[in-house]
């Protein structure tokens, strides 16, 4: 099946900082998305890639689609506490499971005021 | 705000018993999907369905589980004879389409004693 490498598994910055994380996967994805979860919530989307190489931002967050269709990035800047939680990435394959997500194992952030 | 809701949020059963997990979709949305997530995990396809069909449950144990998403009323999540490998956070989403962006729910949070 499908896998996703995510990383860092977790990250302690402090607040004001920037901080990326990414995905990589063994198989080619359509679609690329980035979930925030917090404690006892479900994943909240923060930002979906529908073309390799499309950049989006969404606030102080900025997600891009890698080339090769089997990378994402997230960028958080000038991160603030609230910005704690997972950010879990998501990829969609093509052709008849084009519904299912993949999930990575998410990043922890912690935010240090 | 007409949200995924899922109840219960929390559920605790004695191993052997059933557990049964509700989750309407959004307004307007016709395809439900119901993920697991263990502990410091991402989250794990099980099962999609559309009104009165189950589309691809290959995600779904063979055994014990079983899913539902009646003409009427919610879709049902059930678990039988429940194991304490069963406890995991269980969330559903909806979408307005195969394919579509997916809207997860706040999860429901079984432990099995």
């Amino acid at each position: 099946g499908q896998q996703l490498n995510q990383s860092p598994q977790s990250m302690f910055i402090q607040e004001g900082e920037d901080v990326s994380m990414n995905c990589t996967s063994s198989s080619i994805f359509n679609t690329w998305l980035w979930y925030k979860q917090d404690p006892g919530e479900g994943p909240v989307l923060l930002i979906a890639l529908y073309k390799a190489g499309e950049l989006t931002s969404n606030g102080r967050l900025t997600a891009q689609f890698g080339i090769t269709r089997k990378d994402s990035f997230l960028n958080i800047s000038a991160s603030i506490p609230s910005d704690v939680g997972i950010y879990f990435c998501a990829g969609r394959g093509s052709g008849g499971s084009n519904y299912k997500l993949t999930f990575g194992k998410g990043t922890l952030l912690t935010v240090n005021p | 705000n007409a949200g995924v809701m899922q109840n219960p949020r929390h559920l605790v059963r004695r191993r052997g018993q059933e557990a049964r997990l509700r989750c309407s979709p959004m307004k307007g949305h016709s395809h439900v999907y119901w993920y697991r997530q263990l502990p410091e995990e991402g989250l794990k396809f099980m099962v999609y369905l559309q009104k009165e069909n189950i589309i691809d449950e290959s995600g779904m144990p063979k055994e014990r589980f079983s899913a539902e998403f009646p003409k009427e009323g919610p879709s049902i999540l059930r678990i039988q004879q429940v194991v304490r490998g069963d406890s995991a956070a269980y969330f559903c989403a909806s979408s307005p389409s195969d394919g579509g962006e997916l809207f997860f729910g706040e999860g429901s949070r079984l432990t099995v004693l």
